[in-house]
């Protein structure tokens, strides 16, 4: 059981291009999250879904889309890539409520420049 | 949006000591869960334990332990007969019993547990 699966796992970007970090999970939960970690930060609420087409903004939703097309897949598209941007990505999924816990990819740690 | 607050950025406990990391929230509602996830250097979180505010009892889970202060709105991690395994970044979350936010987790800024020989 693979779980949550994030790729890349590394990444340098240059300030002004686009990228998409994927997100894939294979439990079958209909919620799920992207979060960004910076240093002394936590971790904070980017976009998250509660099914297959249903979206919505989380705290820090600027610069960055989604979508969810299927309920496998939470890609995560970075336009016009800022260094504010620098950070490390976590993609995370749950059964609905999520109250037993969130299952979390390793991350992406991505630096622009 | 609920703040969840860790007053201790760092904290050092020796092997086969007890160590507690505090947490604190703001909330205005009654029911909730609240969460311990450990973070090693591989980047992975790892929940620790989890919390239902319903509940009175304390959670336990192995060596780990919270004492839940519901009035006080104080969830803190006990960590017993402390391994270098356990050095890490925890943090404390908080996840509404609604739906906003999807039923996201609200994060602390976390702590960093050093564990020396």
């Amino acid at each position: 059981n693979a779980g949550v699966t994030q790729t890349p796992k590394f990444r340098i970007l240059k300030i002004g291009q686009s990228m998409t970090l994927q997100c894939t999970q294979d439990m079958n939960h209909n919620y799920m999250y992207w979060y960004r970690q910076d240093p002394g930060m936590g971790l904070k609420l980017i976009y998250y879904s509660v099914g297959a087409g249903i979206t919505d903004k989380g705290e820090v939703p600027n610069g960055y889309n989604v979508s969810r097309s299927t309920t496998e897949d939470f890609p995560l598209r970075l336009e016009l890539a800022a260094p504010s941007q620098t950070s490390v990505y976590f993609c995370a999924s749950s059964y609905p409520g999520g109250a037993y816990g969130y299952t979390f990819g390793s991350g992406t740690r991505l630096t622009v420049v | 949006a609920q703040t969840v607050t860790q007053s201790q950025p760092e904290m050092s406990v020796q092997e086969a000591e007890t160590v507690t990391l505090s947490c604190t929230y703001d909330t205005s509602e009654s029911d909730y869960y609240l969460f311990w996830y450990k973070q090693p250097p591989s980047r992975q979180m790892i929940l620790v334990i989890r919390q239902e505010a319903y509940k009175q009892q304390n959670a336990t889970e192995n060596r780990f332990s919270v004492n839940f202060q519901k009035a006080a709105k104080s969830f803190s991690l006990k960590i017993s007969d402390s391994q270098l395994g356990d050095a890490a970044m925890y943090f404390c979350a908080y996840r509404s019993a609604g739906t906003n936010s999807g039923y996201a987790l609200n994060f602390g800024k976390g702590t960093s547990l050093l564990v020396t020989p």
